[in-house]
């Protein structure tokens, strides 16, 4: 099964908009990673936060983790049409192997 | 340096065949991890391999199995195809194990299979 969970499932928004996506997961972790997909293609890494921070940032992609909670979110800002793409999160939490989620697929619209 | 690289890219074959599936991780990288994704079933984990030795597997059936060369390259084989293992398989490198020590898999562009 898969450790995380994706939330929404489908985001579609206009180009500009900020976009959120969410992760749940079930065990405990070290890392969280975010990946994004084009379609077809292979996982492109994006962002890594480790389980003792609580917000990361890397250009227009912002993440934060609560553990407590067992949730991550990655916040795209300023979208554009070149983000169009699936985001996957990636846990350690289930043996010394990456578990990836179900997968956000975000449309922006031009 | 040259990223993870896959062949074949595209991979027609009939039921009851048998496929192999190459993987060249980028240099250095020690790691290489396999993956199945399909629209109904995500990004499924099927083996890792670390040093010639096949460090973790998920639970794909026993008809699914790999190996590493001494270079780090990987092939993945499955025998006895059945029409759902129709996929995009994936291969990813990282330097050390993929998990726990937070580290960055490099994916390849994917093999896809259909199975007719």
């Amino acid at each position: 099964s898969q450790q995380g969970e994706e939330d929404p499932q489908a985001l579609s928004i206009q180009e500009g908009e900020n976009a959120t996506m969410n992760c749940s997961y079930k065990t405990s972790i070290n890392n969280l990673q975010w990946y994004r997909q084009n379609s077809g293609r292979g996982l492109v890494h994006l962002i890594l936060i480790r389980s003792n921070e609580r917000e990361k940032h890397s250009g227009r992609l912002r993440v934060t983790l609560d553990t407590s909670k067992k949730s991550s979110s990655l916040l795209i800002t300023a979208s554009r049409a070149a983000d169009t793409a699936s985001y996957f999160c990636a846990t350690d939490g289930s043996g010394d192997k990456l578990t990836f989620g179900t997968g956000t697929r975000l449309a922006v619209r031009p | 340096k040259a990223g993870v690289t896959q062949t074949p890219r595209y991979l027609i074959k009939t039921r009851g065949q048998q496929v192999t599936l190459s993987c060249s991780p980028i240099s250095g990288h020690r790691s290489v991890s396999w993956y199945q994704q399909t629209p109904g079933q995500g990004l499924q984990f099927l083996f890792e391999y670390f040093s010639e030795t096949q460090r973790n597997k998920g639970n794909s059936p026993g008809r699914f199995s790999g190996r590493q060369f001494s270079n780090s390259r990987s092939e993945m084989n499955v025998s006895t195809l059945e029409l759902g293992d129709s996929a995009l398989y994936l291969c990813a490198s990282s330097l050390e194990l993929a998990g726990g020590l937070g580290e960055t898999q490099y994916f390849g562009p994917g093999t896809r299979l259909l199975v007719l």
